[in-house]
């Protein structure tokens, strides 16, 4: 199973909105609707930002949104923050019944 | 919500086994599943596998599949990995993480290094 194709970075000026694509299979998540995202900060465990596509878990900012079309899942940070600077990762479940995680997007804040 | 505690830092010569626990606190809901996942230093998160809290239903990744045992047990509420026959490749920070695909809560990680 291959991994889910991420840009490696990205970056914008606090105030402004970026997406970040994740692009998978027929086998993942073209499957099904279970793509995750995750934040993670240097030295820090993941944290999930959005499950099952497009749910926001209790506490995550609403500025934080997730979409996916055919096999393309995106996440879309609007209003950049600085305490947005961080690596993020998407995750899909395959049809094999394991996951699959995207190669992460490091995002710098300017 | 569950909260998962892991064990802490490991230094292993090549060829050795490693075993990494993962403390679940809070409860533990009868399809609960906890993943295993790695992250070499400086790259992206691999996942290993998973098991079923209750049933004790495991996945493994197949490229782990000779060298990697999960166990979980309810009364201790304790998950374990034991990853064997060790080379400098499986050095990273290993975490176990609560979900089929959620990952809703992550343990700390815990560093094993191989070195000889």
């Amino acid at each position: 199973q291959s991994a889910l194709t991420q840009p490696a970075s990205v970056s914008a000026s606090p105030g402004q909105s970026i997406t970040i694509s994740c692009v998978g299979t027929d086998s993942d998540i073209g499957a099904y609707n279970l793509v995750s995202w995750f934040q993670q900060y240097t030295d820090k465990a993941p944290k999930v930002i959005i499950f099952d596509v497009r749910d926001r878990p209790s506490g995550v900012s609403y500025r934080f949104s997730g979409s996916k079309s055919g096999n393309t899942a995106s996440l879309t940070i609007s209003r950049l923050q600085a305490e947005d600077e961080a690596t993020y990762y998407c995750s899909s479940f395959t049809i094999d019944s394991t996951v699959v995680f995207g190669g992460g997007t490091k995002l710098t804040v300017l | 919500q569950m909260q998962l505690a892991q064990s802490g830092v490991e230094l292993k010569k090549p060829g050795a086994s490693v075993k990494v626990s993962c403390k679940a606190s809070g409860y533990i809901v009868s399809n609960d599943y906890i993943a295993w996942v790695r992250q070499p230093p400086g790259q992206g998160l691999e996942y290993m596998g998973r098991i079923n809290f209750h049933s004790g239903a495991k996945k493994y990744m197949q490229k782990f599949q000779d060298r990697l045992i999960f166990t979980a047990d309810t009364s201790t509420k304790m998950a374990t990995m034991d990853l064997g026959s060790l080379t400098f490749e499986d050095t990273a920070v290993y975490y176990c993480a609560r979900g089929l695909s959620r990952f809703d809560s992550w343990g700390q990680g815990t560093l094993v290094t191989v070195s000889s």
